[in-house]
């Protein structure tokens, strides 16, 4: 089954870079790996997906390795917004709509 | 604001009663979505409505029904639950291609059942 391994939370200080962990190891070759994040009392955002070669945009980078088992989202620099629980989701698109959601990493910035 | 709201945003109802949450989306998208998180554990994608098509986890229990009347709305129907279905119902939408997969979700906010 598909699956994604995150660890339960990490700190990190204030205009710091973060890189936030994920394994998939289930991962097959046409699966995506997505990235949201909740803030509190807030559904979640989505930060960034990707395949295979790393992925950049406004929020994030998404640096995914090469054999696809594990990923690593990185903010280049956290500010105090950046606080919430981020999710790693295995996209499997070998099986109709699974969408696997880890159970998150909650961020804690420190000023 | 998402462009996805969800009504009521709160909600207690006891296991004889019957209920539904609704939401909308503005995005004109042609998918949406229910999830439900519990506490301390990980989301749970319970349907999906996608191209007019729907699909659903077949771990969801019967008493959870979907109904999807058009692109834009999108209820869950519930009767007789059980305490262990209280939770945070969430519900998303995003635009899915021809080719099939998840592009950016857009969430509302939730609602928050409490079952007694």
């Amino acid at each position: 089954d598909a699956k994604t391994t995150q660890p339960n939370s990490m700190e990190s200080n204030e205009e710091e870079p973060v890189h936030l962990p994920c394994n998939h190891s289930t991962i097959s070759g046409t699966d995506y790996i997505h990235w949201y994040r909740q803030l509190p009392s807030q559904g979640p955002e989505y930060v960034i997906h990707g395949l295979t070669s790393n992925v950049n945009n406004r929020m994030a980078s998404l640096a995914i390795a090469e054999d696809r088992k594990s990923s690593t989202l990185i903010l280049h620099r956290a500010t105090l917004r950046d606080a919430a629980v981020y999710y790693c989701i295995h996209d499997s698109r070998d099986s109709n709509y699974q969408l696997i959601w880890g159970a998150g990493t909650k961020l804690i910035i420190k000023p | 604001e998402t462009g996805v709201t969800q009504t009521p945003r709160h909600l207690v109802m006891g296991m004889t009663n019957k209920k539904s949450l609704k939401c909308e989306q503005h995005l004109g998208h042609n998918a949406m979505y229910w999830y439900k998180q519990s506490a301390k554990k990980p989301l749970e994608l319970m349907f999906v409505y996608s191209l007019e098509e729907r699909v659903e986890n077949n771990s969801v229990p019967s008493r959870f029904s979907p109904e999807c009347p058009n692109s834009s709305h999108l209820f869950l129907h519930l009767h007789t639950l059980q305490p262990e279905d209280s939770a945070l119902y969430l519900c998303a939408s995003s635009q899915v291609g021809t080719r099939g997969g998840y592009n950016e979700q857009f969430f509302g906010p939730g609602t928050r059942l409490t079952v007694l």
